[in-house]
């Protein structure tokens, strides 16, 4: 069956490191593959978009991978500040190029 | 621009009400998508629309739920009858879908959905 699984439901780190999310996909061939960002009480907001053919995509402080034959993309928030706190959504198309399926995001803390 | 409304932010009605969720997207999008989440299964994709036609509609949990799009600025979700079980956050979300479609979404507040 196709499942998007992101690496933990919450991950705390101090401010300044880098923050390491993880999206694993199965049964999944996806063109493309997004970050969101949702804080509570709000729709989720887009942050990068990654396409197959590419590896990396760097954005300030945000980097995305995105490896098809591991079927994995890692999403790094460098020098992180508490700001920084919110869950983050992985998303990948589905079907339609148009269709987003999202895994069930990873909460970030980031600690003063 | 705006960005994306929804109308109601908050919704409480009693189960076998009929309710009605409504969505403005951003002007010049032709994308129109609407979810629910909730704790237990996250986002789901309930249906969306292109070019104010429906696509695909295999997210809609049973025949209680039904979608229109009248017109490229407006769209509605409606629950008929509503039960306790569609407690959820139902969100909105539109995007300008090139050919190959890999544009990004803007989402709505969403509405907050409580069945008692």
């Amino acid at each position: 069956s196709q499942k998007i699984e992101q690496n933990s439901e919450a991950l705390n780190i101090q401010e300044g490191k880098t923050a390491t999310l993880t999206c694993n996909y199965t049964n999944y061939s996806p063109a493309y593959l997004q970050w969101y960002r949702q804080d509570p009480g709000r729709g989720p907001v887009f942050l990068l978009l990654i396409r197959e053919n590419e590896k990396e995509k760097r954005k300030e402080r945000l980097k995305v991978t995105f490896d098809t034959t591991l079927k994995q993309s890692l999403f790094h928030i460098t020098a992180s500040q508490p700001a920084d706190s919110a869950t983050y959504l992985c998303a990948l198309n589905s079907g339609s190029a148009r269709q987003l399926t999202f895994g069930s995001g990873t909460q970030l803390t980031v600690l003063p | 621009d705006a960005g994306v409304i929804q109308s109601p932010r908050h919704e409480v009605t009693e189960m076998g009400q009929e309710v009605t969720l409504r969505c403005k997207p951003i002007s010049g999008h032709n994308s129109l998508f609407w979810y629910r989440q909730t704790m237990m299964r996250g986002l789901e994709l309930l249906i969306y629309f292109n070019n104010n036609v429906p696509i695909d509609d295999s997210g809609m949990p049973e025949d209680r739920f039904s979608a229109k799009m009248p017109n490229a600025s407006f769209s509605t979700l409606k629950i008929q009858p509503s039960e306790p079980r569609d407690s959820a956050v139902y969100f909105c979300a539109s995007s300008l879908g090139g050919r190959q479609g890999y544009y990004e979404q803007y989402f709505g507040p969403g509405t907050r959905l409580t069945v008692t």
